[in-house]
């Protein structure tokens, strides 16, 4: 497609299940990046890839979250034994360039996926 | 914390009328400043954004005013549409390495006929 595709769309886990939200970015876009959404707040970083390299992973909040990118396309965000304050909607965005600042940098975001915890 | 605060939460406005949304950043490294807009079940997309060696941009009815002694940054909705009815966020980004974006709150807007 020719944007970024995330599944699922909604995804309910009950506590302590882990979860895996798949990301497919535009293609040949160089930079990927993960965030959280909670209900009624801005998008907050979680982990940033160029290519398959995990450039900064400052934004995770626990251990128990886990991002990758084997191939420098799709991406993975993995949550271990997730908790209730895991709910939220987790966006994924690409963009076409990386370290280099001659473009605008925009980011492409996907419809992202919503993750219930009971 | 927040490094970018946005203000008012939430917005009414009457069709027709101007739909002013404000922003304020302390970090000084930020160079980039875009503002995305959300509909409901969608990922935001970018709408407009500014660099802070310009004052003003505008495209078409929306308009970026920004104050680089202030550190604050508008957007303004002229001839608001009930289609403009979103949740608006201002973002930066600093300058240096990759381009992270940090996101205010967000401002729900709704434009009423």
């Amino acid at each position: 497609g020719a944007g970024v595709s995330q599944s699922p769309r909604y995804k309910v886990a009950k506590r302590g299940q882990d979860v895996a939200l798949r990301c497919d970015p535009i293609s040949g876009h160089v930079s990927l990046f993960w965030y959280q959404q909670a209900l009624g707040q801005g998008p907050e970083f979680l982990t940033y890839f160029q290519n398959e390299a995990q450039l900064d992973k400052s934004g995770l909040p626990s251990d128990r979250f886990f991002a990758e990118r084997p191939e420098g396309s799709v991406s993975t965000l993995k949550i271990q034994r997730t908790q209730q304050e895991d709910s939220a909607v987790y966006l994924c965005a690409s963009s076409l360039s990386g370290l280099d600042f001659a473009n605008t940098g925009e980011l492409f975001f996907g419809e992202g996926s919503r993750l219930t915890v009971l | 914390q927040q490094q970018v605060k946005q203000s008012p939460q939430s917005l009414i406005v009457q069709k027709g009328g101007i739909s002013i949304i404000n922003c304020a950043y302390e970090n000084t490294a930020f160079d980039y400043f875009p503002w995305y807009q959300q509909f409901p079940g969608k990922g935001p997309a970018l709408l407009i954004a500014i660099r802070p060696d310009v004052s003003e941009k505008k495209e078409g009815r929306f308009t970026i005013s920004f104050n680089k002694s202030a550190k604050q940054f508008s957007l303004h909705i002229m001839d608001s549409q009930p289609g403009d009815s979103a949740t608006y966020f201002c973002a930066a980004r600093r300058s240096g390495g990759y381009q992270k974006v940090t996101f205010g709150i967000g401002t729900k807007l709704q434009v009423i006929p």
